[in-house]
């Protein structure tokens, strides 16, 4: 089955220092990998994303991420994190194949404390 | 220019009932898509439309429909209403200018609905 995991529900991190967050997928044929970043009350708002080529993509706010066929993942990063980056985060995929959709992981809360 | 607009922003409704949601996408893009997201979950993929035709469809019973209308606004209705569909109803939008599976989507506010 296609699916989306993030596998942990919350991060903390201190300002200034880097973060990650997590995430694996599983689907059939060449992924298409998103971030998308929410905060309380409001839509989800999108950070980056990877169709092809370069396995780093660069996003907005500072963010990045690296995608891992292998290991299919696709971590999010951020070399400083700040106080503002508090806030919860989904991957998400659109498989190669079949009928449009997108699979969202469940999410992981990011807590940056100053 | 203005984002993806949703109405209305609220709505409580009784066991039963139909509801109506509403969604206006970004000048210029053609798709809209409709997600539910639960407390404490990521949001899950309900309808895909492009051209006033669904193109896509989640794992959703047949009390959800929704529609496209030629200036690409959209709605989403869901009929006699169970507990479990309190939510946070998500609209997006997206270009479609070529492969939608690439595409990025604008997500709205969302409408959040409570069903006693």
């Amino acid at each position: 089955a296609q699916s989306v995991a993030q596998p942990e529900d919350q991060v903390n991190v201190a300002e200034g220092n880097p973060l990650t967050v997590k995430c694996t997928y599983s689907v059939s044929g060449n992924p298409y990998l998103f971030w998308y970043v929410q905060y309380p009350n409001r839509g989800l708002q999108f950070l980056l994303k990877y169709i092809t080529g370069d396995n780093l993509v660069k996003g907005s706010y500072g963010f990045e991420a690296e995608f891992n066929k292998s290991q299919t993942s696709f971590h999010l990063k951020k070399p400083s994190a700040l106080v503002s980056d508090s806030a919860l985060y989904f991957c998400a995929v659109s498989p190669y194949t079949g009928g449009f959709k997108t699979i969202f992981g469940a999410g992981t809360r990011l807590f940056v404390k100053a | 220019d203005a984002g993806v607009t949703q109405s209305p922003t609220h709505l409580i409704k009784t066991r039963g009932q139909q509801v109506t949601l509403r969604c206006s996408p970004i000048s210029g893009h053609k798709s809209v898509s409709w997600y539910q997201q639960v407390l404490g979950q990521g949001p899950q993929f309900i309808f895909q439309y492009y051209e006033k035709e669904e193109r896509g469809r989640g794992n959703f019973p047949d009390r959800f429909s929704a529609r496209q209308f030629p200036n690409y606004s959209s709605e989403l209705n869901v009929n006699a209403l169970l507990l479990g569909d309190s939510a946070l109803y998500l609209c997006a939008s997206s270009l479609a200018s070529g492969q939608m599976r690439t595409d990025t989507q604008y997500f709205g506010p969302g409408t959040r609905l409570t069903v006693l």
